[in-house]
This record gives structure tokens, sequence and C-alpha cells, in this order.
């Protein structure tokens, strides 16, 4: 069985660009959430995907949005970059009712 | 608005010992609780969870207390190992919203020799 996964790793982007993000869910899972973890905080829920539909949202400006595909993967879509934007972007993967399985992040920086 | 909370940022256990960490929340609409730890470059791996039926789940060496009118919990690991220090989140979801978790700050846990 296949976990989350992630990428890229590590990505440096300078303040206005745009980034997108990556997760392939673990097998069986229709359910993606993302989190942005800045440095000495916990994860941050930005939004959630279900069967291709965006299932809620936590308290992030519009810049910051998403896609699900049909094979349940998924990116996440920051536009106008700020430097606050540089943090650890985690992507979870679960079954609707069931516990998130978190991949192993992606890096971002922005200069 | 920190929802839940981990008060200690940081523990140290010697190996074998009893460790102890605690999480306070203060949303009374949450009712699924869960502990998550992280090692450097990973992602966090689940580790226990609770439902607020419960106050008491064991899995192995880690069980979760769950104290509903003081709205606070705590996971115990029996014996500590080495392996065990890493950060520690503990997090939170409300009936509705099973997805959506809720994370404290973290506690990191240095389990000595």
């Amino acid at each position: 069985e296949t976990g989350v996964t992630q990428s890229p790793t590590h990505l440096i982007k300078t303040r206005g660009q745009q980034v997108t993000l990556r997760c392939s869910s673990q097998s069986g899972h229709n359910t993606v959430s993302w989190y942005q973890q800045a440095l000495g905080q916990g994860p941050q829920f930005i939004f959630q995907y279900y069967r291709e539909e965006e299932n809620g949202r936590g308290n992030f400006p519009p810049r910051f949005s998403g896609l699900q595909f049909p094979n349940y993967s998924s990116e996440l879509n920051v536009n106008a970059l700020e430097l606050d934007d540089s943090a650890l972007y985690l992507c979870a993967s679960s079954t609707p009712a069931d516990t998130q399985y978190f991949g192993p992040g992606t890096r971002l920086t922005v200069l | 608005d920190q929802q839940v909370k981990q008060n200690s940022p940081s523990l140290s256990v010697q190996e074998g010992r009893i460790s102890i960490l605690n999480c306070d929340y203060t949303n009374s609409m949450f009712d699924y609780f869960l502990w998550y730890k992280k090692y450097p470059a990973e992602g966090p791996t689940f580790l226990i969870s609770i439902s607020s039926i419960k106050d008491k789940n064991e899995d192995g060496r880690f069980t979760v207390f769950l104290n509903k009118s003081a709205k606070h919990l705590s996971l115990h690991i029996v014996p500590s190992q080495p392996g065990d220090s890493a950060v520690y989140f503990c997090a939170a979801s409300a009936a509705g919203t099973a997805s959506k978790l809720t994370f404290g700050t973290g506690t990191r846990l240095q389990v000595t020799l």
C-alpha cells in the first residue's frame, strides 16, 4: 500500500510569484486535506477536498486555492506569494470520517 | 484564538520512565481527539485517538486520557524509549467536521539514556 506522497520536497519562490504543490493520496482514500505549518506552530487547516469538491475551508484568503482530480490526487495553488507564506505545507488523505494520514510535506521558502 | 493548547514546549524523560504530555482545549464542540508524532523532515504520524464518549483509550505503550469537564487530555507513554524522541501534537475535531483538525503547537519530547 502506497502512502501519501508530496512534491516537490523543497521550493524557493520570490514575493508575488505563484506556486503549485502536489499530493497523491493513499490508496483507497477519497478525501484530501491541506495544512500549513509555520515554524514553531502546529499545522493549520487550509481546506479539504472530497470527491473533487471543496468540503470545508479554514481561515485562509482566496489566493489559496485547490483542486482534486478523479484519481483523488490534489493540488494546492498559492497566488501572489507573501513572505509569511513561508512554511511547511502538509497534505493528508483519509476517507471522510476516518483518521488522516499525512505526507512528508513541501517546504516553501518565499524570499 | 488558540483553541487547542499544549503549554509545555518541551519535556525530557529518562528511558524506561513514564512520559506525560498534556493538552487543553477551549471549544466545547470538539468531540474527537488525536495525538500525532512528528520527526524532523517527516509528516505527522498518527499515534492514538479518543472519542468524547470515552475517558481512556490504550494502545500498547500509549494511553490517552480525556477529562471532558476540565477540557483536558493527556498522553502517557510507558515505558519511554529513545525512539519516542519527537514532537508530539494534540489535535481535535468537532461533529460534522471530522477531518478538519485543529492542532496544538506541539511538545518536543526528549528521551534520554
